[in-house]
This record gives structure tokens, C-alpha cells and sequence, in this order.
């Protein structure tokens, strides 16, 4: 596609419930990352794919945090049993096996209520 | 351990005026450092980068940054500001331009008339 695009856009779930964030990259691009941006924060690593393995997995804040990616492209962020603090704004960024840098998403503003 | 240090969390300034914003990181090795603008509502948006050659660095919008590895800094400029350059921007370091980014916490920028 023409830029990287990520759904839902908005999400409420009720503190308990399981989410799942999708994002799809640009066409071609081999690397894919997640990134959170809580209020008042920087953006914050969440996990690094290079084709459909995570090299870098570093930055999940706990086991009810995982990712997958299939095919080389489509990624899914899978939160389970979300607690508040899980809410914050969900970016995905991708980039070309050439080079050149990341491009992001508009991200998906998760509320957990 | 990497990090990106942005001490100025909000600057205002009058439209024309000129502009800098702070940025010093922690890096072992030569980063790959980068600025990112972030629009109300909108995704992140690559301004400029560095990965080696010339310190100074031309982006997008009319904004400059140069890279002063004595200072470890990689300071954003620009010489006169427009109000469409309200925004938050962000500034990021990374291994290589593939790898993961460590971003800084963002200066929010205010333009007056």
C-alpha cells in the first residue's frame, strides 16, 4: 500500500478483555516495528520484525504482550487480559530491506476501561 | 545503555523566529540519529536523518540538525518559524537505519502569531 495502515484506529475494551491490534506494512518492507506512546511519554520499543521472525523482543512489557507477523507482512499485536495501563496510542513503523528509514502508521489509541 | 535526552519539554515561540531544539544522546558505538515531527492527530514523519559525511543535515519543512559527536548532541534547527510548525517532535537514535529506534520524549513546540 501506499503508506503503512493500522485498524482498528480507536479501541475501547473492558480491563480483563484480550485485544488484537493489526497493522499492515508497505509493500516490500521486510522490517516491522511496534512502538507505544503512553501520555506524556516518548515512544517507547515494543518489538522488531525482520521478515517473520523477531529478532528483538526486548521491549514486550510482560507475557500478556506478544506479535506475530505472517507472510512477511501483515503483524498483529495480541494483548491479553489488558489492564489500564495498557492504554496509549499503538504505532507500527516498517522499512525497506534497502535502507532509508522507518515509516510509521497513524497508530491505534487503545482505552482500556 | 542508549538513550536520547530532549530537556526542553515545551518551547513556545513567535512565528519568524528562530528555532533549536535540543537533543543529546548516549551511544556507544556512531548512531544513526533522526528527527521525527509529530502533527496533532497524525503519524510520526521522518524530518531528517544522519548516518554519516556531512555533521549538517537539510530536511524536509526548511529544518537543519547537526550532529556534534564532542557534544553528543543533534540539536534541530530552523531559521524562521511558521505556525504550521507547531507540532511535537521527537528525536530517535538507532544502530543502523533498519534497527530499532530509542526515542527521546518529545518537545512540544508552540507557534504565537
Amino acid at each position: 500500500g501506499a503508506g503503512v495502515s493500522q485498524s482498528p484506529s480507536n479501541k475501547v475494551t473492558e480491563k480483563g478483555k484480550d485485544v488484537e491490534l493489526r497493522c499492515d506494512p508497505i509493500s516490500g518492507h521486510t522490517a516491522l516495528y511496534w512502538y507505544r506512546q503512553s501520555l506524556g511519554q516518548g515512544l517507547e520499543f515494543l518489538i522488531y520484525f525482520q521478515g517473520n521472525s523477531a529478532p528483538d523482543k526486548s521491549g514486550l512489557p510482560s507475557d500478556r504482550f506478544s506479535a506475530e507477523r505472517t507472510g512477511g507482512s501483515v503483524s498483529t499485536l495480541t494483548i491479553q487480559r489488558t489492564q489500564q495501563e495498557d492504554s496509549a496510542v499503538y504505532l507500527c513503523a516498517s522499512s525497506s530491506p534497502k535502507g532509508g528509514s522507518a515509516f510509521f502508521g497513524q497508530g491505534t489509541r487503545l482505552t482500556v476501561v | 545503555a542508549q538513550s536520547v535526552t530532549q530537556p526542553d519539554i515545551h518551547i513556545t515561540v513567535s512565528e519568524g523566529a528562530s528555532l533549536e531544539l535540543r537533543c543529546n544522546y548516549s551511544y556507544g558505538a556512531t548512531p544513526y540519529l533522526f528527527w521525527y515531527v509529530q502533527s496533532p492527530g497524525q503519524g510520526l514523519q521522518l524530518l531528517l536523518k544522519y548516518f554519516s559525511g556531512d555533521t549538517l543535515v537539510q530536511g524536509i519543512k526548511g529544518f537543519e540538525a547537526e550532529f556534534k559527536r564532542s557534544q553528543s548532541s543533534f540539536n534541530l534547527r530552523k531559521p524562521s518559524v511558521h505556525w504550521s510548525d507547531a507540532a511535537e517532535y521527537f528525536c530517535a537514535v538507532g544502530a543502523s537505519n533498519t534497527d530499532k529506534l530509542i526515542f527521546g520524549t518529545g518537545t512540544r513546540l508552540q507557534v504565537f502569531p
